[in-house]
C-alpha cells in the first residue's frame, strides 16, 4: 500500500523567509503527487500536482515542488512566504490506475511577523 | 459552479442518535470520496463511488457507518449509532479524470461532528 511521510509536523518561519515543507512517499511503479493547503475551518486546496513531465512543478501562491524519483520525495518550496501562508499543508499520493488518494499527516506552517 | 456542498456544516448530537451528512458533487463529477479528519489519525478515505457504485469501502470503520449515492448529485454518511469517538471534521471530495482539473479531487467544507 502506498504511504506518504511529511517529516515535519510544524513549521513556523518568519515572514520573507524562504520554506520547505519535506515529503517523501513509498515507492511504486508509476504514481501522482499532490500537494494541499488547507486554511483553519476550511476544505482542502489543491496547490499543485505532478502527473508527468517536467520534475519542477509550479502551483498557486507562488509555490512550487520539485519530484524526485530517486529519492522518492516531493518537497514543497516557497522562496518568500507572507503571513496569508499560514495553514496545514498535506502531501497525497495516488498509485497509477487507482482514484484512491493517500495523504501524509500534514505540516502546519506559521508565518510570523 | 458552486463547488461542493456539504450540509450540515456543524452538528452536535447525543451518542446513540443517528446522524446523516450531505453531499452535493460538483456537477459532471463522476467520483465521490468521502473521508474523516482527526487529530489522532490524520485524513482518513472511508469510502469513494463512481457512477453512483461504491467502488471501495475498506476505510469504513464498522458497520454503525453506511454511505449512500442514490443519484449523481447527491450522496449520504449515515452513522447509527453514533459514539463519542465519531467526532471528526467530514469532508467530502469530487473528481473527474476528464477535463482542465482532471486527478483533481475537489473538496466541500467539510461537517464537523461532535457526539457528547
Amino acid at each position: 500500500a502506498q504511504s506518504v511521510t511529511q517529516l515535519d509536523s510544524q513549521v513556523p518561519v518568519f515572514e520573507e523567509a524562504p520554506v520547505e515543507l519535506r515529503c517523501n512517499y513509498s515507492s511504486s511503479v508509476s504514481v501522482y503527487l499532490f500537494w494541499y493547503v488547507q486554511y483553519p475551518n476550511q476544505g482542502l486546496q489543491l496547490l499543485l500536482k505532478y502527473l508527468s513531465g517536467s520534475t519542477l512543478v509550479k502551483g498557486i501562491n507562488g509555490f512550487e515542488a520539485e519530484f524526485n524519483k530517486s529519492q522518492t520525495s516531493f518537497h514543497l518550496r516557497k522562496p518568500s512566504v507572507h503571513i496569508s501562508d499560514t495553514a496545514e499543508y498535506f502531501c497525497a499520493v495516488r498509485k497509477g490506475g487507482s482514484e484512491k488518494l493517500v495523504f501524509g499527516k500534514g505540516t502546519k506552517l506559521t508565518v510570523n511577523p | 459552479d458552486a463547488g461542493v456542498i456539504q450540509s450540515p456544516r456543524h452538528e452536535v448530537t447525543e451518542m446513540g442518535q443517528e446522524v446523516t451528512l450531505r453531499c452535493k458533487p460538483i456537477s459532471g463529477h463522476d467520483y465521490l470520496f468521502w473521508y474523516r479528519q482527526t487529530m489522532m489519525r490524520g485524513l482518513e478515505l472511508l469510502i469513494y463511488f463512481n457512477n453512483n457504485v461504491p467502488i471501495d469501502d475498506s476505510g469504513m470503520p464498522e458497520d454503525r457507518f453506511s454511505a449512500k449515492m442514490p443519484n449523481a448529485s447527491f450522496s449520504t454518511l449515515k452513522i447509527q449509532p453514533s459514539e463519542p469517538r465519531d467526532s471528526a471534521v467530514y469532508f467530502c471530495a469530487s473528481s473527474s479524470p476528464l477535463g482542465t482539473g482532471k486527478n483533481e479531487q475537489f473538496f466541500g467544507p467539510g461537517t464537523r461532528l461532535t457526539v457528547l
